[in-house]
């Protein structure tokens, strides 16, 4: 059984430019997470799925961030207008039922030059 | 609110114990603890669900203190595998799975 993927693994990419990150879930989890991690950091919560709704957006840092899911599966991060403080790695999780167990996948590193 | 994890950091010999903490300022659902180790993603290693619940996996377990708001993992007779960073990973009374993380507290278990 596949676990969660990401692509692409690394993304280096100019001030200004818009970017998306992709996250495949692991087939049946209904619930799906993104977060951020800065060097050394925690993880910063961004945003969350229950199917293909996201009834919490509250961590997104910024309106240049967006997100979707379709068919209850592949996810969608995009960040328009990049900025150097968005440097970091991206992770997504997916889990069968809200509140369960996270499964995370091998996360996107940005670098906004 | 992010949880906040106590040490920051702690150096230990093969065979030794160690306790993380993590203390919240808000009612808790649950507490979740994963491990993520250099260059990986975060694993998960257990969720507590009641207050006063502990749980264990191998020589790993945890204790959730609803009333105090507070959660500690205990690492007993630590193996040079343990090392890594752990996260508590708190969710409030909504059950959502969305978690907020403490900053992480880093283990190094040295032969």
């Amino acid at each position: 059984g596949a676990g969660v993927s990401q692509s692409p693994s690394n993304k280096v990419t100019e001030k200004g430019k818009d970017v998306e990150l992709r996250c495949d879930p692991i087939s049946g989890h209904t619930a799906l997470y993104w977060y951020r991690q800065s060097l050394g950091q925690g993880l910063e919560f961004l945003i969350y799925f229950q199917g293909n709704s996201a009834p919490d957006k509250s961590g997104l840092p910024s309106d240049r961030f967006s997100a979707e899911r379709t068919g209850g599966s592949v996810s969608t991060l995009t960040i328009q207008r990049t900025q150097q403080e968005d440097s970091a790695v991206y992770l997504c999780a997916s889990s069968l039922e809200a509140g369960g167990r996270k499964f995370f996948g091998p996360g996107t590193r940005l670098t906004v030059l | 609110q992010q949880p906040v994890q106590s040490p920051q950091a702690v150096i230990l010999r093969e065979g030794e114990d160690a306790v993380i903490n993590c203390s919240s300022s808000k009612a808790l659902y649950s507490v979740h603890w994963y491990r993520q180790k250099h260059g990986e993603a975060p694993v998960f290693l257990m969720i507590l669900l009641k207050g006063g619940e502990q749980k264990g996996h191998d020589k790993i377990s945890a204790s959730f203190n609803e009333k105090k708001q507070q959660s500690s993992l205990y690492l007993t007779a630590s193996q040079l595998s343990y090392s890594g960073t752990y996260f508590c990973g708190t969710d409030g009374s909504s059950n959502t799975g969305k978690l907020i993380f403490g900053q992480g507290t880093t283990l190094q278990v040295k032969p």
